[in-house]
C-alpha cells in the first residue's frame, strides 16, 4: 500500500514563526501535492511537484514555500506564520502511468494552529 | 477556469437506502474521475475512479459517468451509518495534466 507520511498531526505556533511541514511517501511517486482545506471552501491546492527540484504554484501559493530536494519528499515551508494560515495541510502523491490514472494518495494532514 | 460542482447537502437517508451523490464538471477534457470518501477529522481516501463512459460497480458502490451532459456520480446501495462522511468528486483532463480539480464535497448522513 501507498503510503504517504506527515510530519506532524498537530502543531501550534506563534505569529511570526517560521514553520516547516514535512510530506514524505513511499511508493516512488513523480507527483506530489500541498492542500490546505477550510471548512466550506474545500481543498485548495497550494503548490505541486512533479519531479525533483520542480515546483508549480497551485491556487493560493502566497505566504508559502516548498521544497523538493529529494523524490520522496515535499516540504511546507511558512516563512512568517499569520493567523490566517491556521488550517489543515493535506499533503498528497500521484502517478500517472498506463495504469494508473492519476488518483491522489493522502497523508493524515497537520492540523496547523497559529496563535 | 474549470469547475467541479456538488451540492454541499448534507444528504440525509435512512439505513438501507440508496444515496446518490452527484457532480457537474465545467471542463470538456476531462478524462478521468475520482470519488474520494473523507471523515471528520480524517484525509480523503479514494473510493472509486472512472474514466470511461457508464457504470462501474465496486461492491456497494457505483460509479456512474455522462461524458455528453458532464456529470458523475456515486451510488452507495444498503446505505449503512459507517458511510456518514463527506464525498469529494475529482476530475483531471489527459495531455500531462496532473492536478485533479476536486469539488467542495457533499456531506452525507445515513441515520438507523
Amino acid at each position: 500500500d501507498v503510503k504517504v507520511t506527515q510530519s506532524s498531526r498537530y502543531l501550534v505556533k506563534r505569529t511570526g514563526e517560521k514553520v516547516f511541514l514535512e510530506c514524505v511517501q513511499d511508493m516512488d511517486h513523480e507527483n506530489m501535492f500541498w492542500y490546505r482545506q477550510d471548512p466550506g471552501l474545500g481543498l485548495r491546492l497550494i503548490y505541486f511537484s512533479y519531479d525533483v527540484k520542480m515546483k508549480e504554484k497551485g491556487d493560493i501559493p502566497e505566504g508559502y514555500s516548498v521544497s523538493r530536494e529529494k523524490k520522496e519528499r515535499f516540504s511546507l515551508i511558512l516563512e512568517s506564520a499569520s493567523t490566517n494560515q491556521t488550517s489543515m495541510y493535506l499533503c498528497a502523491s500521484s502517478l500517472v502511468s498506463k495504469r494508473h490514472f492519476g488518483e491522489l494518495f493522502f497523508g493524515e494532514g497537520s492540523r496547523l494552529t497559529v496563535l | 477556469q474549470k469547475e467541479v460542482e456538488q451540492n454541499s447537502g448534507p444528504l440525509s437517508v435512512p439505513e438501507g437506502a440508496i444515496a446518490s451523490l452527484n457532480c457537474t464538471y465545467s471542463d470538456r477534457g476531462s478524462q478521468s474521475f475520482f470519488w474520494y470518501r473523507q471523515y471528520s477529522g480524517k484525509s480523503p481516501e479514494l473510493i472509486m475512479f472512472i474514466y470511461s463512459n457508464g457504470d462501474k460497480e465496486d461492491g456497494r458502490f457505483t460509479a456512474q459517468l455522462n461524458k455528453a451532459s458532464q456529470y458523475v456520480s456515486l451510488l452507495i446501495r444498503d446505505s449503512q451509518p459507517s458511510d456518514s462522511a463527506t464525498y469529494l468528486c475529482a476530475v483531471k483532463a489527459t495531455g500531462g495534466s496532473y492536478i485533479p480539480t476536486f469539488g467542495r464535497g457533499t456531506s452525507l448522513i445515513v441515520h438507523p
